[in-house]
């Protein structure tokens, strides 16, 4: 069974500071994918990036970016310059690649604050 | 907005009430999902449906009913449900595109919060 671990239950950090979460998981599946999602006090589920491990370049979404080492099994989440609506829950996510409507396996999630 | 709507955002019921929940998704996807967010643990699959057919069923005892009438709709059913099930229900679409590798990311409605009296 796949596992996904967020080892910072909370983080906090000045706005325009960069922050990095990390997720570690577990997994004898060589190709899947890994996902962050963020959950704002609205309580709205909301993609911020994703990541296909079969490609060796960590994937960018403006101010988001991943470093992704398949081999340690580490996705971590780098957000650059900070705003103060990026504070949320961020859960990292796993997903096998299989044909067939699939289950994302969550983390426990990191709660982020940003300061101003 | 992500396409994907729960109604109600919030419940309250006793236990011996019956009530359902309802999520729509207007992406023109396939695939549906129920997850479950309880208070300090990660987010749990509770059903998954592939093209109005339930392809997964995560132990979840039988005061949750789930029902899929066609791809867009999705409604779980809930009676005699007990304290411990007070939780956020989350619903999910995404489209499944068979074979082929294609990535299929999960959208989220906004979920309904239940407490269970």
């Amino acid at each position: 069974a796949q596992t996904v671990t967020q080892s910072q239950p909370e983080m906090s950090v000045q706005e325009a500071e960069t922050v990095t979460l990390s997720c570690t998981y577990d997994t004898s599946e060589n190709n899947y994918y890994l996902f962050w999602y963020k959950q704002p006090p609205s309580r709205q589920m909301i993609l911020v990036i994703r990541q296909e491990a079969y490609k060796q370049q960590n994937a960018t979404e403006n101010r988001f970016s991943v470093n992704f080492q398949k081999a340690a099994k580490s996705f971590s989440l780098k957000i650059s310059d900070s705003q103060l609506g990026d504070t949320a829950m961020y859960f990292c996510a796993f997903m096998k690649h299989r044909s067939g409507a699939q289950k994302l396996v969550f983390g426990q999630g990191t709660r982020l604050t940003i300061n101003p | 907005e992500t396409g994907v709507t729960q109604t109600p955002r919030h419940l309250v019921m006793g236990m011996t009430n019956k009530k359902s929940l309802k999520c729509e998704q207007h992406l023109g996807h396939n695939a549906m999902y129920w997850y479950k967010q309880s208070a300090k643990k990660p987010l749990e699959l509770m059903f998954v449906y592939n093209f109005k057919e339930q392809t997964e069923n995560n132990s979840v005892p039988s005061r949750f009913s789930p029902e899929c009438p066609n791809s867009s709709h999705l409604f779980l059913h809930l009676h005699t449900l007990q304290p411990e099930d007070s939780a956020l229900y989350l619903c999910a679409s995404s489209q499944e595109r068979g074979s082929g590798g294609l990535l299929e990311t999960q959208y989220f409605g906004p979920g309904t919060r239940l407490l269970v009296l």
